[in-house]
C-alpha cells in the first residue's frame, strides 16, 4: 500500500493561497489521491480528489505531479476557519477501495 | 442533505458498563463504517458494513460489537472496555463499496472516556 507523507505543521496569512505538499511516491497506477480535513473537535471532511488529472472544485485544487510521486493541495484563499489538520490520502480502486491510507496529516493554521 | 449524526456527543463509562454508540445517515448510502481515532493520529478503520451487513472487520477486539439495524442506522456496542479505548469514535458512509469508487462522509464522532 502506498504511504504519503506530509508537513507536520504549517502557516498562512489570511487571504492569502495555501499550498499543501503531499509526497506518495509509491503510488500505485489505481490508487487515488484524497484529501481530507479535520477542525478541531469535528468529523473528517472530504476536501478533493483525483488519480492522474490536476482537479478544482468550489473548496480547492489539486495539482498531481506528472509522474504521481507527489501532489499539492491548493486553497486559493484561505480563512481563518480553514484552520484545520489535512490529510492526503491514497485509496485504492477496486476490492479494497474501501481502505483509506492516511497520511499523518498537517496542521494548516491560517493567521490574520 | 450529506450529513451523517452520531449520539452521543460525550460519553463517560466504566470499565463494567455496557453502552452504545450510535450513527444515522439519510443519503441511501449503502457503506457504512467505524473508525477510531486517538488524540494527534489519523482514524483508524475497525469496521465496515455494505448492505447491511459487515463486510470489513479489522480485527477489532469483540467488546466492540457493531450493529446495523437497517440501511439508515449503525451502531457500536461497547462491553467491558479498557481506558485505553478512550477515543474519538468516527461513524462514515459511502453509496457503497462496490468498484466504483465513493467519497466517504463522516459524523461528529463520538468522544469516549473509559475510567
Amino acid at each position: 500500500d502506498a504511504k504519503t507523507t506530509q508537513p507536520t505543521s504549517m502557516d498562512c496569512a489570511e487571504g492569502r493561497a495555501a499550498n499543501l505538499p503531499c509526497n506518495h511516491s509509491t503510488i500505485s497506477g489505481n490508487e487515488y489521491v484524497y484529501w481530507y480535513r479535520q477542525i478541531h473537535s469535528q468529523g473528517p471532511q472530504y476536501i478533493i480528489h483525483g488519480l492522474k488529472n490536476n482537479e478544482t472544485n468550489e473548496m480547492a485544487s489539486l495539482i498531481i505531479t506528472e509522474d504521481r510521486k507527489s501532489s499539492t493541495l491548493i486553497l486559493p484563499h484561505a480563512t481563518l476557519r480553514d484552520t484545520a489538520v489535512y490529510y492526503c490520502i491514497v485509496r485504492a480502486s477496486g476490492d479494497s477501495n474501501y481502505q483509506l491510507i492516511w497520511g499523518a496529516g498537517t496542521k494548516l493554521i491560517i493567521k490574520p | 442533505d450529506t450529513e451523517v449524526t452520531q449520539t452521543p456527543k460525550h460519553l463517560v463509562m466504566g470499565m463494567t458498563n455496557k453502552k452504545s454508540l450510535k450513527c444515522e445517515q439519510h443519503m441511501g448510502h449503502r457503506a457504512m463504517y467505524w473508525y477510531k481515532q486517538k488524540a494527534k493520529k489519523p482514524p483508524e478503520l475497525m469496521f465496515v458494513y455494505s448492505y447491511e451487513k459487515l463486510s470489513i472487520n479489522e480485527s477489532v477486539p469483540s467488546r466492540f460489537s457493531p450493529e446495523c439495524p437497517n440501511s439508515s442506522l449503525l451502531n457500536l456496542h461497547l462491553h467491558a472496555l479498557q481506558p485505553e479505548d478512550s477515543a474519538l469514535y468516527l461513524c462514515a458512509s459511502s453509496h457503497n463499496t462496490g468498484v466504483r469508487l465513493e467519497t466517504q462522509y463522516f459524523g461528529p464522532g463520538t468522544r469516549l472516556l473509559v475510567l
